[in-house]
């Protein structure tokens, strides 16, 4: 069965410094990668997905993510943030027939 | 134009009540899904559609029922509420089983007293 860890659950950031977010999976076959946002009271809005080429992939808003098969990682970037950042951070692994989450990092920006 | 839609966005209620929850999709996508998010933020797969038939049925109380009218539509009908089924429910869309990204909708906050 697939898993999805992610180490942080509350990260602060000053406004305009870079961002990484840390996700590690566990699947036995080629897996596939999503990264999601959820705002305040919203639902989720897909940033980037991985699933195959490049390991380095783009998304909206100005984030990226890396693809480390070595190291079964799959970490989020960003080098400036804006306050319009601050929310709730999932990364998810597609296995069989379903898509299962981690459990969400809380970024939260400060002036 | 809203892809995947759901209404109500908020309900309340009270214990032992029977709900109903609904979600639509115009995306023409053919697989749709419920997930349950926690008051801790996981998020957990609950059912899915594929075409109108079910495809997915993970350990959930049978007080759950899924209803696909149509490829565009799928509700949510909950029987006897309990405390426990507090939650945000989301519906979400996707092209089909394969590995296409998934949609989601705004959520539906229920909360039972």
């Amino acid at each position: 069965a697939q898993s999805v860890t992610q180490p942080d659950i509350h990260i602060t950031v000053s406004e305009g410094a870079s961002l990484e977010l840390r996700c590690n999976y566990s699947y036995g076959a080629t897996p596939y990668l999503f990264w999601y946002v959820q705002s305040p009271g919203q639902g989720l809005q897909l940033l980037l997905k991985y699933f195959s080429g490049d390991t380095l992939v783009q998304g909206i808003k100005g984030f990226e993510a890396e693809f480390k098969r070595s190291q079964s990682s799959f970490n989020l970037r960003k080098p400036s943030v804006h306050w319009s950042d601050a929310a709730e951070y999932f990364c998810a692994v597609r296995g069989n027939e379903k898509l299962t989450f981690g459990t969400g990092t809380r970024l939260t920006i400060i002036p | 134009d809203t892809a995947v839609s759901q209404t109500p966005k908020y309900l309340v209620t009270q214990m032992g009540n029977d709900k109903s929850i609904k979600c639509e999709q115009n995306l023409g996508h053919d697989t749709m899904y419920w997930y349950k998010q926690d008051s801790k933020k996981f998020l957990k797969i609950m059912f899915s559609y594929n075409n109108k038939e079910l495809i997915i049925n993970e350990t959930v109380p049978n007080r759950f029922s899924p209803k696909s009218p149509d490829k565009a539509h799928l509700n949510l009908h909950i029987n006897s509420l309990e405390l426990g089924d507090s939650a945000v429910y989301f519906c979400a869309s996707s092209r089909g089983t394969g590995y296409y990204e998934q949609y989601f909708g705004p959520g539906t906050r229920l909360t039972v007293t």
